[in-house]
C-alpha cells in the first residue's frame, strides 16, 4: 500500500511568515495526526482527526497553528506567524487502529530564520 | 502524568552486542506500550508492542521487558548490527484513547 504522504520535504522562512504543510494519508485510515519533532527530542502531539472532527488539539498553539481535514481525506497544517521555536521536523501519521500502529510520513523540516 | 521517560539519551554497543533501552511511566492508565524506530530522514515505524498483561514479548532480535510493578519496560536488541543503527523511541497510550506519548528517543549507533 502506498505510504503517508507528505510536501514539501524542507521548508526555509523567515520569522513572521507563514507557511503550510500537507499530508495525504494512508487510503481508509480514519485518523489522522500531525507531530511536531524537535531535534533531540521525541514527537509531540499537536492535533488528532477522526475522520474530518478534531479528537484533540489540547496541544496545538492555536493563536498561530491551524489545522484542517478536508472530507476526512487530506490534512493541511498551518503556521502563521512563524516563530524562530517553530523550527522542528513535522510529521503527519494515520492509523486504522492504534494497535497495529501508526504509518508516519517522511516528515516536513521546517527552519525558521 | 502523560510522560514517559526514556534513558539513555544515546548509546554505543559493538557489533554483536545487546543494546538495552529504558523507558519509565507514572500514568498507571497506559495499557499500550509500543517501541519505534526512526532512521535519519524518515518518519518513525513501529518496532514491537506490549500490552501489561504480559511481562515479556520476543520479535526476532527484539524483546520487549515490562514491569508492571516497577511502572518500567525496556528493550533489548539481541546480536545488535549496524542496520540497527537508528534513533529508537518507547511510546504509552491510554484505553480509549487512539494516541500516543512518547519518549524523548534514544541514539543507537552499532559500530561493526
Amino acid at each position: 500500500e502506498a505510504g503517508v504522504a507528505q510536501s514539501p520535504r524542507y521548508k526555509i522562512i523567515e520569522k513572521r511568515q507563514s507557511v503550510a504543510f500537507w499530508c495525504n494519508p494512508i487510503s481508509g485510515h480514519a485518523t489522522l495526526y500531525w507531530y511536531q519533532q524537535i531535534l533531540g527530542q521525541g514527537p509531540k502531539l499537536l492535533i488528532q482527526f477522526q475522520n474530518n472532527g478534531v479528537v484533540d488539539d489540547s496541544q496545538l498553539p492555536k493563536d498561530r497553528f491551524s489545522a484542517e481535514r478536508l472530507k476526512g481525506v487530506d490534512s493541511t497544517l498551518k503556521i502563521q506567524p512563524a516563530k524562530l521555536e517553530d523550527s522542528a521536523v513535522y510529521l503527519c501519521a494515520s492509523s486504522l487502529d492504534l494497535q497495529v500502529g501508526y504509518t508516519f510520513g517522511s516528515g516536513t523540516r521546517l527552519t525558521v530564520v | 502524568q502523560q510522560q514517559v521517560k526514556q534513558s539513555p539519551q544515546s548509546l554505543i554497543v559493538q557489533k554483536g552486542g545487546i543494546s538495552i533501552i529504558n523507558c519509565a511511566y507514572e500514568n498507571t492508565a497506559f495499557d499500550y506500550f509500543p517501541w519505534y524506530q526512526q532512521f535519519p530522514g524518515k518518519g518513525p515505524a513501529l518496532l514491537i508492542a506490549i500490552r501489561p498483561d504480559v511481562s515479556e514479548k520476543k520479535e526476532g532480535r527484539f524483546t520487549i521487558s515490562f514491569n508492571k510493578s516497577a511502572k518500567q519496560f525496556s528493550l533489548h536488541i539481541m546480536d545488535s548490527q549496524p542496520g540497527d543503527s537508528a534513533t529508537y523511541f518507547c511510546a504509552a497510550s491510554m484505553p480509549g484513547f487512539q494516541k500516543l506519548v512518547f519518549g524523548t528517543g534514544t541514539r543507537l549507533l552499532v559500530s561493526p
